[in-house]
């Protein structure tokens, strides 16, 4: 496997459920991100990891739950959900944000969730 | 705060004529400025970056924009389409985020189809 991995690709899920998306960069990558994709609009940055350790927040419901045990590996655990978390959510990884403004981040194909 | 505006949601172009695809940001800070295209059932790909230097930045797949800093633009272009084309693009700018991070800001997109 190369480049950033999800799966799974696709979640049906009821909002009782808990679920959960993983991610996994094969690039030696130091930081890892979760975004959402809504229809409409713009990609919404959601958690930032560097060297594991979490270091952006963007005021996120605590039903969205993120998990990095090491730099190659990202989750996302998913309780009690709405209709409206419905989404494609994308992990992406790049080398460090704290090494600029510059870096490249490289995105998997995202898992197409969608709560009944 | 930065913020990013794609104007146009879709653009149709027949094959083998020029696009432009247009990006208007705002920042009161310099900042660093992307774009990135995702195929259908993918993440997003960089296709170029502009960091400094010259205002113009070459890309992959013939891909080209312009920086220009008195009309906070970056029109990506391309003189001649394929139907592979076919996808949607995002432009972004990054800048400082809180605890010494970046963070990217994206726009709403533009999907571009190719017709034949």
């Amino acid at each position: 496997e190369t480049g950033v991995t999800q799966t799974p690709r696709h979640l049906v899920m009821g909002m009782t459920n808990k679920k959960s998306l993983k991610c996994e960069q094969h690039l030696g990558h130091n930081a890892m991100y979760w975004y959402k994709q809504s229809a409409k609009k713009p990609l919404e940055l959601m958690f930032v990891y560097s060297l594991e350790e979490r270091v952006e927040n963007n005021s996120v419901p605590s039903r969205f739950s993120p998990e990095c045990p090491n730099s190659s590996h990202l989750f996302l655990h998913l309780h009690t959900l709405q209709p409206e978390d419905s989404a494609l959510y994308l992990c992406a990884s790049s080398q460090d944000p704290r090494q600029g403004a510059a870096d490249t981040q490289y995105f998997g194909p995202g898992t197409r969730l969608t709560v009944l | 705060a930065q913020s990013v505006t794609q104007l146009d949601s879709q653009v149709p172009v027949f094959e083998e004529a020029p696009v432009e695809l247009r990006c208007n940001y705002s920042s009161s800070v310099s900042v660093y400025l992307f774009w990135y295209v995702q195929y259908p059932n993918q993440g997003l790909q960089l296709l170029l970056k502009y960091l400094s230097g010259s205002t113009l930045v070459k890309g992959i797949n013939g891909f080209e924009a312009e920086f220009n800093k008195s009309q906070t633009s970056f029109h990506l272009r391309k003189p001649s389409v394929h139907i592979s084309d076919t996808a949607e693009y995002f432009c972004a700018v990054s800048g400082s985020g809180t605890s010494g991070t970046y963070k990217y800001i994206f726009g709403t997109g533009t999907r571009l189809k190719v017709l034949a």
